[in-house]
This record gives structure tokens, sequence and C-alpha cells, in this order.
């Protein structure tokens, strides 16, 4: 079975930009959650789809978006890019996401750098 | 509050020995689970092993093995018989159960070094 893939694996940007970022899950899963990894903060969660419905919302700017489509592919949308957005984002599927057993899966991760 | 405590930001280890790297959590829910990935440097988070709050029995997968120890919060990952390829960082993890929609707590990692 394929894993999570994420495209592209590396961009950059520059300041006031936008960016959509595109996460594929494991077959079967309907769950996607997105985290952003930075040497600062370290792993935080960004949102989780689930039916093409984000169910939960870490603690981020409007400027971080994201949508899932009825194949359960996401993908996630940052506007008006600033420095502090470079950053690895991680994306990870599972079956559903609905409980504390259910395994979260991740892709590779888009690196993405803001100059 | 630091739901999750790594408290080794690096370490070493010698081929072949085992180690152990230490994860606390600090949660209110009777149910969750706790979860340890390796991420090496190319960036890829690696699922490794799960521990469920009503697990009795501590997780083992292959050289990798949770020692989970409810009163303490504390699910420390031991791998046994390192090989130079375990080098990488360390993340333990966990999922409260209350919350809907995936939500991983992240510690700050273990940067584990092999040596040979």
């Amino acid at each position: 079975k394929a894993g999570v893939t994420q495209t592209p694996r590396y961009l950059i940007k520059t300041r006031g930009q936008q960016v959509t970022l595109s996460c594929s899950p494991i077959s079967g899963h309907r769950s996607v959650s997105w985290y952003q990894q930075t040497p600062g903060q370290g792993l935080q969660f960004l949102f989780e789809y689930f039916s093409e419905t984000q169910r939960n919302k870490g603690n981020f700017p409007g400027r971080f978006s994201g949508r899932q489509f009825s194949n359960s592919r996401s993908e996630m949308n940052v506007s008006t890019l600033e420095l502090g957005d470079s950053a690895l984002y991680l994306c990870a599927s599972s079956l559903r996401g609905a409980s504390s057993t259910d395994t979260q899966y991740f892709g590779p991760g888009t690196r993405l750098t803001v100059l | 509050a630091q739901k999750i405590t790594q408290t080794q930001p690096g370490m070493f280890v010698q081929e072949k020995e085992a180690v152990t790297l230490d994860c606390t959590y600090d949660t209110s829910d009777q149910s969750y689970g706790l979860f340890w990935y390796k991420q090496p440097s190319s960036g890829e988070m690696i699922f490794l092993i799960y521990q469920g709050s009503y697990d009795e029995q501590n997780a083992t997968e292959g050289r990798y093995s949770l020692n989970f120890q409810k009163a303490r919060k504390s699910a420390n990952l031991v791998i046994s018989a390192s090989q130079l390829g375990d080098s990488a960082m360390y993340f333990c993890a966990m999922r409260e159960g209350l919350i809907q929609g995936g939500k991983l707590i992240f510690g700050q990692g273990t940067e584990l070094s092999v040596k040979p």
C-alpha cells in the first residue's frame, strides 16, 4: 500500500505571496492532519479534516487554511507569507482520526522557505 | 503547560547497546494514546510504536519497546541492540481521547546518535 504523499517537496517563496501544499493520504484513510515544524516551536498542529469537514484547528492565524476533497486528498494554503512561515509542513493520515488509538502516518513533508 | 516532556535533547549510544529515551506526559483524560515517531534527517516522521492508556501490557515492536508507567505518567522508549541507522530525532506524542479531530501533541524531541 502506498504511503502518504506530499507535493511539492520543496518550495521557495517571497514575502507576501501565497502557497498551496498538497497531500494524498494512504488509500482508505479518511482523516488528514497538518502540522508545522520549526526549530523554535517544534511540531505544532494546524488542522484536521475528515469527510471534507474541518474537525479541529490549532492556534494559527487565519492566513492558514485548508480543505479536503471527496477522495480524501487535502490541500493547505498559506496566504500573505511571512518569514516566520518558513518551516517543514507535514501531513498525516489515519483511518478515522476519531479516537486516541488511531495511528497517524506521515508523509515526507514540504519544506517551505520564505525569502 | 507542557503536555509532553522529553528531557534529553541529545543522547549518544554505542552500536549494539540498548538505549532508553524518556517521555513524561500530562493529561486529565482517562483515555489517551501515546506514540513514538522517528525522524531521520530526510524529515519524514516514521511511526514506531503505540501504547493505549488502558493497555495493561507494555507495547513492543521488534527492537522497540515502550516502558509504560501510568501512575508516573511516563512512556519511555527502549531501543535494543542499537544500529547506526537508528541515528535520528525521536518524538514522543500524545492523542487525548476527548478531543475530536486527530490532534497529536508532540514533545521537543531527543536526538539520538549511534556510535560505531
